[in-house]
């Protein structure tokens, strides 16, 4: 099972809405990562956990809270989100807590926010 | 992590090689480069990286300057389900980079019948 799952694909919310994005994966990888993508822009990192810990936070706003509950499961909670929130929400996973050389990442098909 | 440089598409016709080329002038003697692409409403798919040598798998081949300072991503028989954003980028390898994959703008390669 080479697949990063995410759910759910499409997601629609209001401003005073809370919601989670899942993101599951069975590789045995111990990193997993939350990138964001804006339409016809790149991904842009925002959060990185090894080995179950957060390690990197690109200076997400703190409505953006992220959790790592075991090294299978990644969560994104949302609350209080603005409009220019709205984008494509990908996960990603690594075999290796830290980085060696022959690492690579492993993303799910995103999830879809549309932030009304 | 170096910069790199892309064009931002190129076309290809179906069943010819696509040779996508990348600059990264300011690459470190320890920054690999790698290759992902991305594909309409998928996520990122990795598909190849190299240090020095010409690497070569399953998906295509890299091609990297005795410099360093550029290379070239060649998928060999080109095919439709190829037409994707390809994103060329420069990472240090090992200790705490956690693969802070930092994306460009990327080539949008079309693939012609």
């Amino acid at each position: 099972d080479t697949e990063v799952t995410q759910t759910p694909k499409h997601l629609v919310m209001g401003m005073t809405n809370k919601k989670s994005l899942k993101c599951e994966q069975h590789m045995g990888h111990r990193a997993m990562y939350w990138y964001k993508q804006k339409a016809k822009k790149p991904p842009e990192l925002m959060f990185v956990y090894s080995y179950e810990k957060l390690s990197i936070n690109e200076s997400v706003p703190s409505r953006f809270s992220p959790e790592c509950p075991n090294s299978s499961l990644l969560n994104l909670h949302l609350h209080a989100l603005q409009p220019e929130d709205s984008a494509l929400y990908l996960c990603a996973s690594s075999q290796e807590g830290g980085w060696t050389t022959n690492e690579k990442l492993f993303f799910g098909s995103g999830t879809q926010l549309s932030v009304l | 992590d170096a910069k790199t440089t892309q064009p931002p598409s190129m076309d290809c016709a179906e069943g010819r090689a696509a040779n996508l080329p990348c600059n990264h002038s300011t690459i470190s003697g320890n920054e690999y480069v790698y290759w992902y692409r991305q594909i309409h409403s998928q996520g990122p798919q990795y598909i190849i990286h190299g240090l020095k040598n010409n690497e070569t798998n399953e998906m295509a081949s890299l091609i990297i300057t005795e410099d360093r300072k550029s290379s070239t991503l060649i998928l060999p028989h080109a095919t439709l389900r190829d037409t994707a954003v390809y994103y060329c980028i420069a990472l240090l390898a090992g200790g705490t980079s956690y693969g802070k994959l930092t994306f460009g703008q990327g080539t949008i390669l079309t693939v012609h019948p």
